[in-house]
């Protein structure tokens, strides 16, 4: 079935480095990609989404490619802010969208 | 603006008790959801509903109850079958058309006194 793998954290980064969260994805079809925010003691937040192979998602300073060669949607973002310590999850959804797959989420800690 | 509410954002149970979970949403969606979050875990499926009077087991849905009698309401209760109930809950709707994603609500997290 389809899947969703992400990069096990914590990750801790100092403020204003380089960020890579990894993701990858398992799906018979052509699915939509999304990565999702959460702050503590929050529900989820749509960060950015992606519905074709090639399509960049961008949000907010962070951003996600489709490849579909490498079955990725890795986030990145240039310089990280303390306000961006949260979990995030990747997902995936196909087949008419009523289920989602997510990843088991990657905590991420920015240190001032 | 349209969303999804959850009430209450705190609750308590006793042992032995039932409790519901209100989830309301005005985004006209179809589809709703509830997911269970344990501590520093992700999100599982408990319940589903594609449309108003239907609704399907998720990979977790022992211990737990749906109805979806309105397109807007989609409560969850949590019965005194569940032995380990104490987590966070989350209710999200969707549009099911061209894959939109899900919107989510704020959450309800249950504890055991």
């Amino acid at each position: 079935g389809d899947s969703v793998t992400q990069m096990e954290g914590p990750v801790t980064l100092s403020e204003e480095a380089f960020l890579t969260i990894n993701c990858t994805y398992t799906a018979t079809g052509y699915p939509s990609l999304f990565w999702y925010v959460q702050y503590p003691g929050e529900g989820l937040q749509l960060l950015l989404k992606a519905t074709k192979a090639d399509d960049k998602g961008s949000n907010k300073g962070f951003e996600a490619t489709y490849r579909k060669e490498t079955t990725s949607f890795h986030l990145e973002k240039g310089s990280v802010q303390v306000s961006d310590s949260a979990v995030y999850f990747c997902a995936l959804s196909q087949g008419g969208g009523f289920k989602t797959i997510f990843g088991a989420g990657t905590r991420l800690f920015v240190k001032a | 603006d349209g969303g999804i509410t959850q009430s209450p954002k705190y609750l308590f149970r006793k042992e032995g008790q039932n409790v519901t979970l209100s989830c309301e949403q005005n985004l006209n969606h179809d589809a709703m959801y509830w997911y269970r979050q344990d501590p520093g875990q992700g999100l599982r499926l408990i319940y589903y509903s594609q449309i108003v009077n239907d609704f399907q087991k998720g990979d977790i849905a022992e211990g737990y109850s749906v109805s979806r009698e309105k397109k807007e309401s989609f409560p969850l209760t949590v019965t005194s079958a569940q032995k380990n109930p104490t987590a966070f809950y989350l209710c999200a709707s969707l549009d099911p058309a061209n894959n939109q994603p899900q919107h989510f609500g704020d959450g309800t997290r249950l504890s055991i006194l």
